[in-house]
């Protein structure tokens, strides 16, 4: 069975300050790779995903991340934190197929000081 | 925008009540998901169900049950409520094309 690991619980940065996020996962396929962001008390959001080619993957609100296989991680990046950014980050992983049952990390809160 | 509405943004039950979660996707989605989730544990999935009338248990699914009479909603029943099951629970749909969509959640509170 798949699963994943986020060792940060919590993480704090300045605002424009840069940020990685780790993520670790377990799967013995190829993996099908999200981060989602969740605002206080909402619902969670899709930041970006990974299913294959181009290792550096793009996502919404300037978020980009890198999936190694060798290292079977799946960090996200930005380069310059804004305090709207404040929020909890998750990682999952799916089966193959992508979008059936996926696999969350226990999540990374992140707080941003001015 | 895909749209996953759920009924309630806040309960409060007592402990034995049968309580029903509602969640309603108006897009079409195949694949309808019920999470619940609780601080430093992260979203566990309880049911999911891939078509009509269809289910299959996640990773904790005791103490619950799911129906799916059709496509857009699908119905998170709790038989008889324990303070235990106090959470918050996000319903999620998908399809092969567009990925996950939550639900703004509902947290649940059992006294």
């Amino acid at each position: 069975a798949q699963s994943v690991t986020q060792p940060d619980i919590h993480i704090t940065v300045s605002e424009g300050a840069s940020l990685e996020l780790r993520c670790n996962y377990s799967y013995g396929a190829t993996p099908y790779l999200f981060w989602y962001v969740q605002s206080p008390g909402q619902g969670l959001q899709l930041l970006l995903k990974y299913f294959s080619g181009d290792t550096l993957v793009q996502g919404i609100k300037g978020f980009e991340a890198e999936f190694k296989r060798s290292q079977s991680s799946f960090n996200l990046r930005k380069p310059s934190v804004h305090w709207s950014d404040a929020a909890e980050y998750f990682c999952a992983v799916g089966l193959s197929g992508g979008y059936q049952k996926v696999t969350f990390g226990t999540g990374t809160k992140l707080q941003v000081i001015p | 925008d895909v749209k996953v509405t759920q009924s309630s943004r806040y309960l409060v039950k007592r402990t034995g009540e049968k309580v029903f979660l509602e969640c309603v996707q108006d897009m079409d989605h195949e694949n309808m998901f019920w999470y619940r989730q609780d601080p430093g544990l992260g979203l566990r999935l309880i049911y999911f169900s891939y078509d009509v009338k269809m289910k299959e248990k996640g990773d904790i699914p005791e103490g619950y049950s799911v129906s799916r009479e059709k496509k857009e909603r699908f119905s998170l029943i709790l038989e008889s409520a324990s303070t235990n099951q106090t959470s918050m629970y996000l319903c999620a749909s998908s399809s092969a094309s567009y990925g996950y969509t939550f639900g703004s959640g509902t947290r649940l509170t059992v006294v």
